[in-house]
């Protein structure tokens, strides 16, 4: 059962344009929610996050939107760069309803290319 | 401030051995969380421990194990590894409820 969905594998945007990854997920007891940036052999770097008090947190070139409606997330980097070029992750957890769980669950990823 | 430490890096075991991980985490961070990626099934959460205290599991046997000590690193064991241990483990520390979780660079292990 995928509760967090990237759906897209992959997604090729052009140098200084902008780049829309989306995520959705399914559970309804998530209530943050964060982008992750992973290059091969390292491990994940945090970009930005939001809490579902929130539907939009901005940090520089990184911005995400939350619809908990549609139960949909999605990070919007403008303008790209090259250096941008890595797999994103988003993840999700319930943190404030259970207890102080700090369990994140990831989507599959969406490996980006920033084409020059 | 130094990043969140793993050791070692690369870790090459066989069949039926066991192996244990260990995790560094930010100064001040008190929740360390381990977790197993693998092409196929992506980014697993393991475990957490908060206090040397273990807060939640996942969906994993229990071949895996986890520990915490009081200055807050971690080690997680695989007892009797199988093939499908081959992976690369992550671990991530945050100081508590709600906060950031900053991963390490991971530990790889290659099971023959």
């Amino acid at each position: 059962d995928q509760q967090v969905k990237q759906n897209s594998p992959s997604l090729s945007v052009q140098e200084g344009r902008i780049s829309i990854l989306n995520c959705d997920y399914t559970n309804s007891m998530f209530d943050y929610f964060l982008w992750y940036k992973k290059y091969p052999a390292e491990g994940p770097t945090f970009l930005i996050s939001i809490s579902s008090i929130k539907d939009k947190n901005e940090d520089g070139r990184f911005t995400v939107f939350l619809n908990k409606s549609a139960k949909h997330l999605s990070l919007h980097i403008v303008p790209s760069q090259p250096g941008d070029s890595a797999v994103y992750f988003c993840a999700a957890s319930a943190v404030f309803r259970s207890q102080g769980a700090q369990k994140l669950v990831f989507g599959q990823g969406t490996r980006l290319t920033i084409n020059p | 401030k130094a990043g969140v430490t793993q050791t070692p890096r690369y870790l090459i075991k066989t069949r039926g051995q066991q192996v244990t991980l260990s995790c560094s985490p930010i100064s001040g961070h008190r929740s360390v969380s381990w977790y197993q990626q693998t092409p196929g099934q992506g980014l697993q959460f393991l475990f957490e421990y908060f206090s040397e205290t273990q807060r939640n599991k996942g969906n994993f046997p229990g071949r895996f194990s986890g520990r915490q000590f009081s200055n807050s690193r971690s080690e997680m064991n695989v007892s009797t590894l199988e093939l499908g241990d081959s992976a690369l483990y992550l671990c991530a520390s945050s100081r508590g409820r709600g906060e950031t979780q900053y991963f390490g660079p991971g530990t790889r292990l290659l099971v023959l």
